[in-house]
């Protein structure tokens, strides 16, 4: 089955923990993105990858990191998370192709920093 | 820049009937994806219909249909025969062009909610 998986899928830290949230998508996809989801603003970009080794920031980077050594595999990192960040994040991949209207979602992870 | 409006925050309807959520866009280039998602309480994104900005006809999926207005920049999603399962959050979002190099980021409006009564 096609899919995006993330874990985990719901998190409380404390604030200055480093944590990361693992993607993963079985699609082959070049195409990965983080995003994070805040009540009345919408999901906004965090980062995101063209491809393996090639990540860019989005519209909402700071305090976040990724990597892509893999294709498959898209974390997101918080070196040290604040309350800020407590939000719902979703990994999305799609293919490289440029076809509009394929973007595959993860179920979402739920964040919480005290 | 690209921008979504969702100007309803809150939306009612009663069980079997039809429901249209608004949605605005703004975009300079002539190439572009619309897209809405259903999002119900447990938080997943539910994807739900497509349009592209070159599509002559108003796509439809079941009880969705998007109402495409190009000139007017509007694409607001149609649902018939609403269910009490219909109930949730949905969002309408626009996909760059590709050639923009930011991996097909989707733009996305504030969401509706819709709550539909029996």
């Amino acid at each position: 089955e096609a899919q995006v998986t993330q874990n985990p899928r719901y998190l409380i830290t404390v604030t200055g923990k480093k944590l990361t949230v693992t993607c993963s998508q079985n699609m082959n996809h070049e195409y990965m993105s983080w995003y994070r989801q805040d009540p009345g603003l919408g999901l906004r970009q965090i980062y995101y990858s063209m491809n393996v080794e090639v990540t860019d920031k989005g519209d909402v980077p700071e305090g976040y990191k990724v990597s892509r050594k893999e294709k498959r595999n898209f974390p997101l990192i918080l070196e040290s998370p604040s309350p800020n960040q407590t939000s719902l994040y979703f990994c999305a991949s799609s293919p490289g192709t440029p076809s509009y209207n394929e973007q595959f979602f993860g179920p979402g992870t739920r964040l919480t920093v005290l | 820049a690209q921008k979504i409006t969702q100007t309803q925050p809150g939306m009612f309807v009663q069980e079997k009937e039809a429901v249209t959520l608004d949605c605005t866009y703004d975009t300079s280039d002539p190439s572009y994806g619309l897209f809405w998602y259903k999002q119900p309480s447990s938080g997943e994104m539910i994807f739900l219909i497509y349009q592209g900005s070159y599509d002559q006809q108003n796509a439809t999926e079941g009880r969705y249909s998007l109402n495409f207005q190009k000139a007017r920049k509007s694409a607001n999603l149609v649902i018939s025969a609403s269910q009490l399962g219909d109930s949730a959050m949905y969002f309408c979002a626009m996909r760059e062009p590709l050639i923009y190099n930011q991996g097909g980021k989707l733009i996305f409006g504030q969401g509706t909610e819709l709550s539909v009564k029996p």
